[in-house]
């Protein structure tokens, strides 16, 4: 079945560092592929998507790229905050099925 | 913004007992799900719901769950007869047109089965 594979967390980085979540999936077809976030003691939102190969994804200075050919997905942010401090979950949902989430990588960035 | 809405944040109930998990979709939305996520775990999908009927569920939903649109804007889960590894937080969803589009997500109940 369809199933989503990201790097394991915890990922710590200082206040402006570069931030890269690696996230990959396994589908049948052309799902579309989102990005959402935990914040602490909070329900999921959703921080960017695209639905089709070579879309890019962006909201809130993250980006993310469909990439088909590798069937990736990764999260990037040029410089985070301390507010990005997060557990950041990648999802696919293919035509007919439902939501797969990855297992979340936690984000901690220090000041 | 419009928002789906869960209650209670918290729940506490001993084992065997049944318990309700409310949700309130986007008003105009068709398509309702639940998920749950254990305690440091994934998130897991429980069951779709469209036009008044289960249109999918995983193996976790078994028996013990069932899904109810009692009126125009709730969408429920009972749990009948709760177990230890029940605990978990519970999200509800919804969508617009189904598959492919973005799901939104409540706040999540929180539910511990002593």
């Amino acid at each position: 079945g369809d199933s989503v594979t990201q790097m394991e967390g915890p990922v710590t980085l200082s206040e402006e560092a570069f931030l890269t979540i690696n996230c990959t999936y396994t589908a049948t077809g052309y799902p579309s592929l989102f990005w959402y976030v935990q914040y602490p003691g909070e329900g999921l939102q959703l921080l960017l998507k695209a639905t089709k190969a070579d879309d890019k994804g962006s909201n809130k200075g993250f980006e993310a790229t469909y990439r088909k050919e590798t069937t990736s997905f990764h999260l990037e942010k040029g410089s985070v905050q301390v507010s990005d401090s997060a557990v950041y979950f990648c999802a696919l949902d293919n035509y007919g099925q439902n939501f797969v989430f990855g297992p979340g990588t936690r984000l901690s960035v220090l000041p | 913004e419009p928002e789906v809405t869960q209650t209670p944040s918290h729940q506490v109930t001993q084992m065997g007992q049944e318990v309700i998990l409310r949700c309130v979709p986007i008003s105009n939305h068709l398509y309702f799900y639940w998920y749950r996520q254990i305690l440091g775990q994934k998130v897991e999908f429980l069951v779709s719901f469209y036009n008044n009927e289960i249109s999918e569920k995983s193996e976790i939903f078994d028996d013990q769950f069932s899904v109810e649109r009692p009126d125009g804007s709730n969408f429920t889960l009972k749990i009948r007869s709760t177990k230890l590894e029940d605990s978990a937080m519970y999200f509800c969803a919804s969508s617009a047109q189904g598959t492919q589009e973005t799901q939104y997500f409540g706040p999540g109940t929180r539910l511990l089965v002593l």
